[in-house]
């Protein structure tokens, strides 16, 4: 499975954007790019996904690069209740299962 | 509408004890995920079901560890003869159609401590 790259950390100011990278340099031409957030004390949930085009969504966006190697999770207006961890996910073709790969993600801290 | 839900929140066992984590997916999701967290390890795939398909146990760390899911809903995990390593948070998560694009909706976790 094709790894991806992600800062440990990150932090932010409420109310102002935030730019989470995710480098994923073997990424193959039918993998998806899937992101992921983890709040404290919860189960992961959905933040969006794309394949080659940028993605928009109650959310968040998501920016692929041309060359699909990186990908770039954005939150328009952070909150404080987009403290999470994030994870940038490929999913790729050709397995018999459909299983998330987590890596160990970025810590978005958000400051009041 | 309601979301994945799992039971017990919390389980604090004995060392050497069995336990059974259970996992009601979502109304109509073929299929259903076991995964875990731990400190040492992070979030680690454990065991898929699709529909009738043979599961997927590519993750299960050993053979203490078996899932069931009866009638293509509610799911069984069980861990035999715990082992203080198996203290971590395990996550059910089901998913409407499986394919690369699926959007896979996750519970609240069962919070294994195995004393």
């Amino acid at each position: 499975d094709a790894k991806t790259t992600q800062p440990n950390s990150m932090e932010s100011n409420e109310e102002e954007p935030v730019h989470l990278p995710c480098n994923h340099s073997t990424i193959s031409g039918t993998d998806y790019i899937h992101w992921y957030r983890q709040l404290p004390s919860q189960g992961p949930e959905y933040v969006i996904h794309g394949l080659t085009s940028n993605v928009n969504n109650r959310m968040a966006s998501l920016a692929i690069a041309e060359d699909r190697k990186s990908s770039t999770l954005i939150l328009h207006r952070a909150t404080l209740r987009d403290a999470a961890v994030y994870y940038c996910i490929l999913r790729a073709s050709g397995g018999a299962t459909n299983k998330l790969i987590f890596g160990t993600g970025t810590l978005l801290a958000v400051q009041p | 509408g309601a979301g994945v839900s799992q039971s017990p929140s919390n389980k604090v066992t004995e060392k050497g004890k069995d336990v059974e984590l259970r996992c009601d997916p979502i109304s109509g999701h073929t299929a259903l995920y076991w995964y875990r967290q731990s400190l040492g390890q992070g979030l680690e795939f454990l065991i898929y079901f699709q529909g009738n398909s043979a599961p997927d146990k590519s993750g299960l760390p050993s053979d203490r560890f078996s899932a069931e899911r009866t009638g293509g809903s509610v799911s069984t995990l069980t861990i035999q003869r715990t082992q203080q390593e198996d203290s971590a948070v395990y996550l059910c998560a089901s998913s409407l159609a499986p394919n690369l694009a699926d959007t896979q909706y996750f519970g609240p976790g069962t919070r294994l401590t195995v004393l």
